[in-house]
């Protein structure tokens, strides 16, 4: 099992520019998620999914897109990029999200300029 | 918004010595867990504490969870250079929600 990965490892952008990032899981899990990590401030949960077709805000959602067609994928799309969402996103993935153990992805680095 | 104060947010020792790690918070959690990270890498779990009152070991590594499930804390005996790393408590609350602490960059020095 390749586990949860991510692409692109660096992305840069400028101010306005859209982009998504992919996260994929071949694990079968239901439950998926995106955080944010900023120095200092430790990781904050962007948006989630329950299950395919289901998703729900998180902690910080502003600025931020997800969709979850199927089981294994969950893109986060930044619709116009700022540089306050310059940060490492994190994709992960647990069977069931009720405390399990969560999966990471190695993180994606988005610099906006 | 469930919030985790970790403390502290740095801490270097030499090989050898013990430290503690706290959580902190003023929220009821289901559970609580710990994480490690490695530069450039994702968060890998360490351990999930449930019941309060629960005291778990990993190898030299012990963690507890406070008697009202709002508070944690790490102790690592005898730390080792390769103990080095970024160490996050995460408060786990409604449905898989997690709350992470702001970490604690560890820096074991032989």
């Amino acid at each position: 099992n390749a586990g949860v990965t991510q692409t692109p490892k660096f992305q840069v952008l400028k101010t306005g520019q859209s982009m998504t990032l992919q996260c994929a899981q071949d694990m079968n899990h239901e439950y998926m998620s995106w955080y944010r990590q900023d120095p200092g401030m430790g990781l904050r949960l962007i948006h989630y999914s329950v299950g395919a077709g289901i998703t729900d805000q998180g902690e910080v959602p502003n600025g931020y897109n997800v969709s979850r067609s199927t089981t294994e994928d969950f893109p986060l799309r930044l619709l116009s990029a700022a540089p306050s969402q310059t940060s490492v996103y994190f994709c992960a993935s647990s069977y069931e999200g009720r405390g399990e153990t969560q999966y990471f992805g190695p993180g994606t680095r988005l610099l906006v300029l | 918004t469930q919030l985790l104060e970790q403390s502290p947010q740095f801490l270097s020792i030499q090989e050898g010595e013990n430290l503690t790690v706290y959580c902190n918070s003023s929220s009821v959690f289901s559970s609580l867990q710990w994480y490690r990270q490695e530069p450039g890498e994702g968060p890998v779990l360490l351990v999930t504490v449930v019941t309060g009152g629960e005291v778990k070991k990993l190898k030299r590594l012990t963690f507890q969870f406070g008697d009202a499930r709002k508070d944690s804390s790490l102790h690592i005996t005898a730390a080792q250079p390769g103990d080095t790393g970024l160490y996050l408590c995460a408060g786990v609350y409604g449905y898989g929600k997690l709350t992470f602490g702001q970490g604690t960059i560890l820096t074991v020095h032989p």
